[in-house]
């Protein structure tokens, strides 16, 4: 079945330094991939997301490239505020009606100190 | 406010008692999806309805839970003789068939605590 793998947290930056939250995956076929984020007290929010091989996803700064290769969907972010202190998940989905539930990995804190 | 909402937020529950939460999804929405949260993990799946129809249920959902959507528009998701294990948080998604990448939007759940 369907997994997806993240690395393992919590991470500590400071401000401005550069981000990469790792993110493998396991499918059949060509899923789609996101990555989801909960900040403190809310619920979650797309982030961003990748629908085919070689494809970017990016927003608010993240960008995230979808490796067919390397079955990976690492996040990155070049200069981390504080404000993006919150959870990570990493997810996918299948590309078809009848696999359009997410699958998703354990989720990482991140923490940015000012 | 046009997204996706969840009624009741907390719910305190002694075990063996009966719990209903309700989902009402974005309106346009056709899909929607129920996920359970955990402590430290990430939301795992339920069930989904197209409309009306429930076509996919994990074996997750055990004969105690039952989730009904019956014009096709908010749901709602029933756990019968609650146990400790329930204990979790209830999310509910909704997306829009056909769109690319199936992107779900999320509601703020529904924190359950079984005592």
């Amino acid at each position: 079945g369907n997994s997806v793998t993240q690395m393992e947290g919590p991470v500590t930056l400071s401000e401005e330094a550069f981000l990469t939250i790792n993110c493998t995956y396991t499918a059949t076929g060509y899923p789609s991939l996101f990555w989801y984020v909960q900040y403190p007290g809310e619920g979650l929010q797309l982030l961003l997301k990748a629908t085919k091989a070689d494809d970017k996803g990016s927003n608010k700064g993240f960008e995230a490239t979808y490796r067919k290769e390397t079955t990976s969907f690492h996040l990155e972010k070049g200069s981390v505020q504080v404000s993006d202190s919150a959870v990570y998940f990493c997810a996918l989905s299948g590309n078809t009606g009848a696999n359009s539930k997410l699958t998703f990995g354990k989720g990482i804190t991140l923490s940015v100190r000012p | 406010d046009t997204g996706v909402s969840q009624d009741p937020r907390h719910k305190i529950t002694k075990r063996g008692q009966n719990v209903t939460f309700r989902c009402d999804p974005i309106s346009e929405h056709n899909r929607l999806y129920w996920y359970r949260q955990t402590l430290g993990q990430g939301p795992e799946f339920l069930t989904y309805f197209q409309n009306e129809a429930q076509l996919e249920k994990s074996r997750l959902l055990s004969d105690r839970f039952s989730a009904e959507r019956p014009k096709g528009s908010f749901s709602t998701l029933e756990i019968q003789r609650t146990e400790q294990g329930d204990s979790a948080m209830y999310l509910c998604a909704s997306s829009l068939s056909g769109t690319s990448g199936y992107e779900q939007y999320f509601g703020p759940g529904t924190r359950l605590t079984v005592t």
